[in-house]
């Protein structure tokens, strides 16, 4: 299956500790976007990466919380000094490009934070 | 800005029966739209798209949705619910660079 790769599906931190949730696009994808779940909450959207560019960052939160996708290898979303409110499922879909394209999700990391 | 209503958090039905989950949209410029099924611990799994065309789209597992440009909505319907359609459903939006906004989500719940 190439679909949507995500680790770990679940990670567990304790205040202020750093959380990095990885994504591997589906073959031939090269957009990446990362959205946040809160429980209970439908899905917002945090960031989009193109290969080594930061596309649009409006939902990222403005400290703490940072983003990239190099030449090679998978996106990364990084969590810095993570709090309780950090919780949450975070998922990762891809593109393969153009307009109105399909997004595919891959299955989410979840976060709890101690 | 784009932004989605789902009007019902919940909706509860028996199997076999009909269901419409709503939901309503706010564009401002040509709207592309989606709905989304989400089981338990899983990803998202498109169901349907609407991008031009005819207003009544159909997807996988029997569902359908319609466009309707005058009330903003884009409904979703299935005209006999199974046990395994319990999930929860989220209507989503295109906004700019193809990223989705998405409703709060429905939580459809199929009883025997």
């Amino acid at each position: 299956n190439a679909g949507v790769m995500q680790n770990p599906r679940h990670l567990v931190r304790r205040r202020g500790q750093e959380a990095r949730l990885r994504c591997s696009p589906m073959k031939g994808h090269s957009h990446v976007y990362w959205y946040r779940q809160l429980p209970e909450e439908g899905l917002k959207f945090m960031v989009y990466l193109q290969k080594e560019n930061i596309i649009d960052e409006s939902g990222m939160p403005k400290e703490r919380f940072s983003a990239e996708f190099p030449k090679e290898g998978p996106s990364i979303l990084r969590i810095q000094q993570v709090v309780r409110g950090d919780s949450a499922a975070y998922f990762c879909a891809s593109l393969r490009g153009g307009n109105t394209g399909e997004l595919f999700f891959g299955e989410g990391s979840r976060l709890t934070v101690l | 800005a784009q932004s989605v209503t789902q009007l019902d958090s919940q909706v509860p039905v028996f199997e076999e029966a009909p269901v419409e989950l709503r939901c309503n949209y706010s564009s401002s410029v040509s709207v592309y739209l989606f709905w989304y099924v989400q089981y338990p611990n899983q990803g998202l799994q498109l169901l349907l798209k609407y991008l031009s065309g005819s207003t009544l789209v159909k997807g996988i597992n029997g569902f359908e949705a319609e466009f309707n440009k005058s009330q903003t909505s884009f409904h979703l319907r299935k005209p006999s619910v199974h046990i395994s359609d319990t999930a929860e459903y989220f209507c989503a939006v295109s906004g700019g660079y193809n990223k989705l906004i998405f409703g709060a989500g429905t939580r459809l719940a199929v009883h025997p």
